[in-house]
């Protein structure tokens, strides 16, 4: 399958910095990327959609100034956790969708680990 | 409409035996069911995926059984091995532009030697 990866692999930073996250398809151009945060033992709840040279598109709930995304490329997008606190820490996953034909796969990240102290 | 629910939360299974992971979904417009594999501080990986005009879909060990008329579809893991010991979700996906994943709750696997 493709190769989606994550930069970093973990962080740890002091609250009220921020932190940005870099998601890269590898072996193709991704027009769609999402953004997943996972609480432990829980299932991946959808952020935003990003496409490429377009905003973002949050779900519900999320703070779009606090967590920004950016789709430069067809090969990278970057989530910015702006003003960093404690409850921010989690796993934050992105995954990239393939193009081309009706039933496009979506492939994940390794994921990024971000602890707020 | 759009909740996929999942059960069993957390499976236990000997060595060779089978392993069995159900999903329920209302909305008979999703046209994509993928089930993935997560092992513990990584990202989900595809395992297979079954599209609704098929009602079995079977790589290696892996077998996916859609039933369009109940709204379910279930993973069976043949010869289960430790190394399946994960978390797995099913996923629905809707066609069209959006095509956003919705992730059922997960099942813990864990394979006993």
């Amino acid at each position: 399958g493709a190769v989606v990866s994550q930069h970093p692999s973990r962080v740890i930073c002091k609250s009220g910095t921020s932190v940005k996250i870099e998601c890269r398809s590898l072996d193709f151009q991704a027009t769609t990327m999402f953004w997943y945060r996972q609480f432990p033992k829980k299932s991946l709840m959808l952020m935003a959609t990003s496409n490429e040279g377009s905003k973002a598109t949050y779900e519900q709930g999320v703070e779009k100034d606090k967590f920004l995304i950016n789709h430069a490329s067809l090969t990278l997008s970057t989530l910015t956790v702006t003003s960093a606190h404690p409850e921010d820490s989690s796993f934050y996953i992105c995954s990239a969708r393939t193009s081309g034909g009706p039933y496009n796969e979506q492939f994940f990240g390794p994921g990024t680990r971000l602890t707020v102290l | 409409q759009q909740q996929v629910k999942q059960s069993p939360q957390s499976l236990i299974v000997q060595k060779g035996g089978i392993s069995i992971i159900n999903c329920a979904y209302e909305n008979t417009a999703f046209d994509y069911f993928p089930w993935y594999q997560q092992f513990p501080g990584k990202g989900p990986a595809l395992l297979i995926a079954i599209r609704p005009d098929v009602s079995e879909k079977k790589e290696g060990r892996f077998t996916i059984s859609f039933n369009k008329s109940a709204k379910q579809f279930s993973l069976h893991i043949m010869d289960s091995q430790p190394g399946d010991s994960a978390t797995y979700f099913c996923a629905a996906r809707l066609p069209g532009s959006a095509r956003q994943l919705t992730f059922g709750s997960g099942t813990q696997l864990t394979v006993l030697p």
